[in-house]
């Protein structure tokens, strides 16, 4: 099973960026995302599509219909910038994840 | 607040053997689910292993099966991940990685490096 994101995507500061992540039928299993900043592990930022852990601020929202899921950060700030992951889970896809995208804020 | 450790990773010749371990602290480590996620140098990340909380259930990634083994002593409240049969590929920072559908708490990483 691929999950497939863009490579980068490029944001101005203040504005909103969307993260894609596309799968057969995705929108029937379980995303999550991870962001990743250089020398450091990840960290969980969305899981079960929509729902935000404690301490992720409101600007990160998620969504997941049909093929695509997406990351969205609103008002997109410059400590923002890293890598982005997206993941899938369900019996069948145990646990695979996307490519990544590398997010710039300038 | 929950702790995850790796240790263990280090230079290694292809064909070789190396045991990674994850020292867990913080939360009830028998109750939870675990992982072993990898990532190349410059890579994404790739799952490599999954076990259930109790060790019963068991998964791994197509590219590991049959060479690396994922266990766990919850008495000990670590996690292991015994690799053998090692390939340059498998080069990589492994992380110890907690929970089911999603990893909520990662370690810091140990470097594993298959090199002759």
């Amino acid at each position: 099973y691929d999950l497939t994101q863009p490579p980068s995507v490029s944001v101005s500061p203040g504005q909103t960026a969307s993260i894609t992540c596309s799968g057969d039928k995705l929108g029937n299993k379980y995303v999550s995302w991870y962001q990743q900043k250089p020398g450091q592990s990840p960290v969980l930022v969305i899981y079960q599509d929509k729902k935000r852990p404690s301490g992720i601020p409101e600007r990160f929202s998620g969504s997941n219909s049909g093929n695509t899921a997406t990351l969205t950060i609103s008002g997109t700030q410059t400590m923002d910038e890293a890598d982005y992951y997206c993941q899938a889970w369900d019996s069948s896809t145990l646990r695979v994840f996307g490519g990544g995208t590398k997010l710039t804020v300038l | 607040e929950a702790q995850l450790v790796e240790s263990g990773g280090g230079l290694v010749q292809p064909g070789g053997s190396l045991r990674l371990s994850c020292a867990a602290s913080g939360f009830t480590f028998s109750s939870y689910e675990m992982n072993w996620v990898r990532q190349a140098p410059g890579k994404g990340l790739e799952w490599v292993s999954y076990i259930s909380s109790s060790g019963s259930t068991i998964y791994y990634a197509d590219s590991v099966k049959g060479r690396f083994t994922i266990s766990r002593d919850n008495a000990k409240n670590s996690l292991y991940l015994q690799m053998n049969s090692l390939r340059v590929e498998d080069t990589a920072v492994y992380y110890c990685a907690r929970g089911g559908r999603e990893q909520d708490y990662w370690g810091q990483g140990t470097l594993v490096t298959v090199s002759s």
